[in-house]
C-alpha cells in the first residue's frame, strides 16, 4: 500500500509570493492534518480536514489555507510568503476523524524555503 | 491549553547502552500519548502509543508507560542500537487529530 506523498519535495519563493503544496493520503484514509515543523517552534499543527471540510485549526494566520478533494487529496496554500514561514511542511493521514485513538501516517514533507 | 514538554537533546549514547528520553504532558482531558521517530530526510513514523492511564506501548525494543500521576510518558529502551540513531517525538491528542508535539530530541548512537 503507498504511503501518504507529497509534492514537490522542494519549493524555493520569494517574499510575498504565494505557494500550494500538495498531499496524497493513503488509500482509504480521509483525514488530512497538517504541520509545520520549524527548528524554533517544533511541530505546530495546521489544520486537519475530513471529508472536505475543515474539523480543527491551529493558531496560524489567515494566510495558511487548505483544502480537500473528494478523493481525499489536500492542498495547503500559503500567500503573501513571509520569510519565518520557511520551513518543512507535513502532511499526516488517518483512516477516520474524531479520535484520539487514530494513529497518523505522515509524509516526507516538503522544505519551502523563502528568500 | 495542552503541551507537551520534551527532554532537550541532542543524546549521545554508547551501543548496547540504557536510553531514556522523558516526555511530561499538560492536558485538559484524557489524552492519548504517543511517541514518532524521525529519520534523516523521512517523515514521522509512529512508534509506540497507549491511550489510558497505566498502559505501556511497545514496539522494536522500545517502551513507555502512561502515568497520569505524574503526567508522564518517558520513552525507554534497554539497548540501544546504531540504527536507533534519529530524532524522537512525543506528542499527544485529545480532541480529534489534533496533536500537540514536544519539540523533539535527537539521539546519536556510537559504535
Amino acid at each position: 500500500k503507498a504511503g501518504v506523498t507529497q509534492t514537490p519535495r522542494y519549493l524555493i519563493k520569494t517574499r510575498g509570493q504565494q505557494v500550494t503544496l500538495s498531499c496524497s493520503p493513503i488509500s482509504g484514509h480521509r483525514s488530512v492534518s497538517w504541520y509545520q515543523q520549524t527548528p524554533g517552534q517544533g511541530l505546530q499543527f495546521l489544520f486537519e480536514y475530513f471529508s472536505e471540510t475543515q474539523r480543527n485549526k491551529g493558531n496560524f494566520p489567515g494566510r495558511f489555507s487548505g483544502r480537500q478533494f473528494s478523493n481525499s487529496r489536500s492542498e495547503m496554500n500559503v500567500s503573501t510568503l513571509e520569510l519565518g514561514d520557511s520551513a518543512l511542511y507535513l502532511c499526516a493521514s488517518s483512516r477516520a476523524a474524531g479520535s484520539s485513538y487514530n494513529e497518523q501516517f505522515f509524509g516526507p514533507g516538503t522544505r519551502l524555503t523563502v528568500l | 491549553g495542552d503541551s507537551v514538554t520534551q527532554m532537550e537533546g541532542p543524546v549521545t549514547l554508547s551501543e548496547e547502552a540504557f536510553l531514556t528520553i522523558n516526555c511530561t504532558y499538560t492536558a485538559t482531558g484524557y489524552p492519548s500519548l504517543f511517541w514518532y521517530v524521525q529519520y534523516p530526510g523521512e517523515g514521522l513514523q509512529l512508534l509506540l502509543k497507549a491511550t489510558k492511564a497505566d498502559d505501556k506501548g511497545s514496539n522494536k525494543g522500545f517502551e513507555a508507560t502512561y502515568r497520569k500521576e505524574t503526567t508522564s510518558f518517558h520513552l525507554e529502551k534497554g539497548s540501544v542500537q546504531v540504527s536507533d540513531s534519529a530524532v524522537y517525538f512525543c506528542a499527544l491528542s485529545e480532541r480529534g487529530n489534533q496533536f500537540y508535539f514536544g519539540t523533539g530530541t535527537s539521539l546519536t548512537v556510537i559504535p
